[in-house]
């Protein structure tokens, strides 16, 4: 069964630090390229960030509201991804998922149950 | 940096026809993706390049894409459809969603 599962998530004063990880099974992971999405309670969906395969260089972009704050890893050894997120903002609140692109193509197709974070003091 | 724009709530009677659009500048020579949220849940794909179902997803689900307007069909429409829908593109090497819309069955 493909699937991916987030952790990591937690309360955190602003400013503050939080390592999110995203483990993935059934499928090849080290193919795919992994992306962040995260949605604010009662708002809608919010790209975060994307990791490409080896084959691309394991490039990443960031959306602009947290590029310099977050940052995307991969452990293809242990079919996992990462979210590093620094210098985190009260609207940085929200659930984050992971999820995971085909090979080739740029629909998300696999979604984790996503991981909650707070920021506040 | 380009903007999806769709509406905020569509209401359809039970077993007729809901219509989901999602308007963006020229949106017709992108492939757009469509997902469907229920509340305290992830989003699932029901669409992926602007008329093609994943495996699973009823035929009830249709795309089509055109113009500056996509639009996300469900058809004799049950209560089970009732959720958030949201549209997806990809522009500049960035995902960019649209607000998303909440589909009432009546």
């Amino acid at each position: 069964e493909v699937q991916l599962v987030e952790s990591g998530g937690g309360l955190v004063q602003p400013g503050g630090s939080l390592k999110l990880s995203c483990a993935a099974s059934g499928f090849t992971f080290s193919g795919s390229a992994m992306h962040w999405v995260r949605q604010a309670s009662g708002k809608g969906l919010d790209w975060v960030g994307r990791i490409r395969s080896k084959a691309d260089s394991y490039a990443t972009e960031y959306a602009a509201s947290v590029k310099g704050r977050f940052t995307i890893s991969r452990d293809d050894s242990k079919n996992t991804a990462f979210l590093q997120m620094n210098s985190l903002k009260t609207e940085d609140t929200a659930v984050y998922y992971c999820t995971r692109l085909p090979s080739g193509d740029y629909y998300m197709d696999v979604w984790g149950k996503g991981t909650t974070v707070t920021v506040s003091s | 940096s380009y903007e999806l724009t769709q509406p905020l709530s569509v209401s359809v009677a039970l077993g007729q026809t809901a219509r989901i659009t999602c308007g963006g500048n020229n949106i017709g020579i992108k492939n757009v993706h469509w997902y469907q949220q229920k509340p305290g849940q992830a989003p699932v794909l029901v669409i992926y390049r602007d008329s093609n179902r994943p495996s699973g997803i009823p035929e009830r689900f249709s795309g089509s894409n055109s113009g500056n307007t996509a639009t996300l069909s469900i058809t004799r429409a049950q209560a089970g459809d009732e959720a958030d829908y949201y549209c997806q593109v990809w522009d500049s090497s960035t995902v960019v969603f649209g607000g998303g819309t909440k589909l009432t069955v009546l």
